[in-house]
């Protein structure tokens, strides 16, 4: 099936670094949302945008919908510990299916 | 408030044999649905209920799978005659109409021998 395409796959950083990650389509979408699964659970919403071009935090995280309603990027500030796992992009197109990218794996050396 | 449960938490299965995986969404959502993710993949949609109206099956890998929802709540997925390629975790999601926002229960991880 459809997915999105998100990068980078897999992220190594030292804890206080920022983090950037993004999702990019050939469709276009009409909201975003952010999820991040810790192992052996389910995925957690972190952030939802509906609107093209809208900017929203969730504390030391930003995310935003591109203009072009085609990608959505998440950022991390000062990585800590409890950051680790797995982050996916999602999107809503028409009806209320989620289409999901294939995930951005986040370790981080203390 | 109970968020979205699974259950159970683990099955395996031999080969051949039929699977019922349940989900419990959260009360008052009216929207429920069923995503499998390979291992170290991403989710991908199975079927999607919405209220009274006719379920969203388009993404329902063969004929062996089916879900149905009983009294707008409760949601069970049947697997049978399962396939080692079955091998997956089953997440369950819910939302509250016309949210897109969905939240999701801890899945149960499937293992076909």
């Amino acid at each position: 099936g459809q997915q999105l395409n998100q990068s980078p796959q897999s992220m190594f950083i030292q804890e206080g670094e920022d983090v950037s990650m993004n999702c990019t389509s050939s469709s276009i979408f009409n909201t975003w949302l952010w999820y991040k699964q810790d192992p052996g659970e389910g995925p957690v919403l972190l952030i939802a945008l509906y609107k093209a071009g809208e900017l929203t935090s969730n504390g030391r995280l930003t995310a935003q919908f591109g203009i072009t309603r085609k990608d959505s990027f998440l950022n991390i500030s000062a990585s800590i510990p409890s950051d680790v796992g797995i982050y996916f992009c999602a999107g809503v197109q028409g009806a209320q299916k989620l289409v999901f990218g294939q995930g951005t794996r986040l370790t981080i050396n203390p | 408030g109970a968020g979205v449960s699974q259950s159970p938490s683990n099955k395996v299965t031999e080969k051949g044999k039929d699977v019922e995986l349940r989900c419990d969404p959260i009360s008052g959502h009216t929207a429920l649905y069923w995503y499998r993710q390979s291992l170290g993949q991403g989710l991908e949609f199975l079927i999607y209920f919405q209220g009274n109206s006719a379920p969203d099956k388009s993404g329902l890998p063969s004929d062996r799978f089916s879900a149905e929802r009983t009294g707008g709540s409760v949601s069970t997925l049947t697997i049978q005659r399962t396939q080692q390629e079955d091998s997956a975790v089953y997440l369950c999601a819910s939302s509250p109409y016309p949210s897109y926002e969905q939240y999701f229960g801890p899945g149960t991880r499937l293992t076909v021998t």
